[in-house]
């Protein structure tokens, strides 16, 4: 059973800092996905990553994924309150269609 | 957040009622899917259809009962739910086109609440 671990769970931190959300997934894929959700809303996808060593980036967020390691990071560079939201990741091992599995999420609070 | 749409947002309904859920995608997508999110919990896929037809059911509870009529149209209906089913469900659609990246698109959701 595939199994996707997200950490941290909770991540409260001042504007302008930088950190890392770490995204551990238990099977081998080359395929993930990292949503965001804003309290009531639903959920909207940021990046998506295909292949080993693949890199996107959207303002102050940089998607990474090292397939061999299982890993995939979601950098926030010098925060700012509108990042406030939970982050999922998700990974589909389906090798026709899509079947995704999500981490618990990580909710993130910038303070001012 | 007009590419797939769910009716009602929000529901509250008695352990002895029926009523549906409903999903609309308007993206031309050939998937459709069926998630419920509970507080503190990871997203639970609960049904995929491809092209109209099931093909997960990721043992989902007999009171839940997808329905997809076409392509666009996803329903989920509710019998005898319990308090515990109480959550967010959320629809998505994905292309299933080989020719596109299979990234699944999510409605607003429908709040349930079972009393």
């Amino acid at each position: 059973e595939l199994k996707v671990e997200q950490n941290p769970l909770f991540l409260s931190m001042q504007e302008g800092k930088n950190y890392t959300i770490y995204c551990n997934y238990s099977t081998t894929s080359d395929r993930l996905y990292w949503y965001r959700q804003d309290p009531g809303k639903s959920l909207e996808s940021l990046f998506v990553l295909l292949s080993n060593g693949a890199v996107k980036q959207e303002g102050r967020l940089m998607a990474s994924l090292d397939t061999k390691a299982r890993l995939s990071t979601l950098h926030i560079t010098a925060a700012v309150h509108d990042l406030s939201a939970t982050y999922f990741c998700a990974v589909d091992i389906e090798t026709s269609g899509s079947r995704l599995t999500f981490g618990e999420g990580t909710q993130l609070t910038v303070n001012p | 957040e007009t590419g797939v749409t769910q009716t009602p947002r929000h529901l509250v309904m008695g352990m002895t009622n029926k009523k549906s859920l409903k999903c609309e995608q308007h993206l031309g997508h050939n998937a459709m899917y069926w998630y419920k999110q509970s507080a503190k919990k990871p997203l639970e896929l609960m049904f995929v259809y491809n092209f109209k037809e099931q093909t997960e059911n990721n043992s989902v509870p007999s009171r839940f009962s997808p329905e997809c009529p076409n392509s666009s149209h996803l329903f989920l209906h509710l019998h005898t739910l319990q308090p515990e089913d109480s959550a967010l469900y959320l629809c998505a659609s994905s292309p299933r086109d080989r020719g596109l990246v299979e990234t699944q698109y999510f409605g607003p959701g429908t709040r349930l609440l079972v009393l």
